[in-house]
């Protein structure tokens, strides 16, 4: 079982619509977890950590389910400009040291 | 403004040369990080570094090498020894390597390299 998987998409939504992504991981001793965002062609680029209670910016919200081991990421009133890859990661220190996992990303495409 | 900066940006190599790939940071960030995306695939990492002359293989490093001498810099060589080497590279670094959510990657805008 990989450590973070993502839906990889394309998630093809219209300007003004609302979409989510989950993202799963495997390991529940995570600690922290994040999105990027990568643009094609592009270095990823933070979009938001996730907190455990939740957290907004803007059009974006994350969120974090421990009990079901996954975070998501909802994007109200999607703009073109939205569209792009959206990366999760998910951190952890153990035995074994400093884990940082990449999931594949989710593609999201908004058309006009 | 403070960032990481890669060059070359774009790189072509003929089959059996080694190649150099240059990170810097000023950022005064104590990791950092090479990783390999190929297309429409994910980030895989090819060697990862704590702290100055000290660095790790990650889940790649066959065919690469790399060095930590200066905390600001960490150059990854291509060697020829790398079977599929075309790929676009990816440098990061960060606060060090506590997983809390203050420990945020940056990002350098990445190599393009492609083997002739």
């Amino acid at each position: 079982r990989k450590e973070v998987e993502q839906d990889p998409g394309p998630f093809n939504v219209p300007e003004g619509a609302t979409v989510a992504f989950n993202c799963t991981y495997s390991n529940s001793a995570s600690q922290s977890f994040f999105w990027y965002r990568q643009d094609c062609r592009k270095e990823p680029k933070l979009l938001m950590s996730v907190y455990s209670s939740g957290n907004e910016d803007g059009r974006f919200t994350a969120q974090l389910n421990r009990a079901s081991q996954y975070i998501s990421l909802l994007i109200r009133d999607s703009k073109l400009s939205d569209s792009a890859t959206y990366l999760c990661v998910v951190t952890l220190n153990s035995n074994s040291g400093y884990a940082l996992n990449f999931g594949k990303g989710t593609s999201l495409l908004v058309t006009p | 403004d403070g960032g990481i900066t890669q060059s070359p940006k774009y790189l072509f190599r003929k089959e059996g040369q080694n190649v150099t790939l240059s990170c810097e940071q000023n950022l005064n960030h104590d990791a950092m990080y090479w990783y390999r995306q190929d297309p429409g695939q994910g980030l895989r990492l090819i060697y990862y570094s704590q702290i100055v002359n000290d660095f790790q293989k990650g889940d790649i490093a066959e065919g690469y090498s790399v060095s930590r001498e200066k905390k600001e810099s960490f150059p990854l060589t291509v060697t020829s020894a790398q079977k599929n080497p075309t790929a676009f590279y990816l440098c990061a670094s960060s606060i060090g390597t506590r997983a809390d959510r203050s420990n945020v990657l940056t990002f350098g805008a990445g190599s393009r390299l492609t083997v002739l």
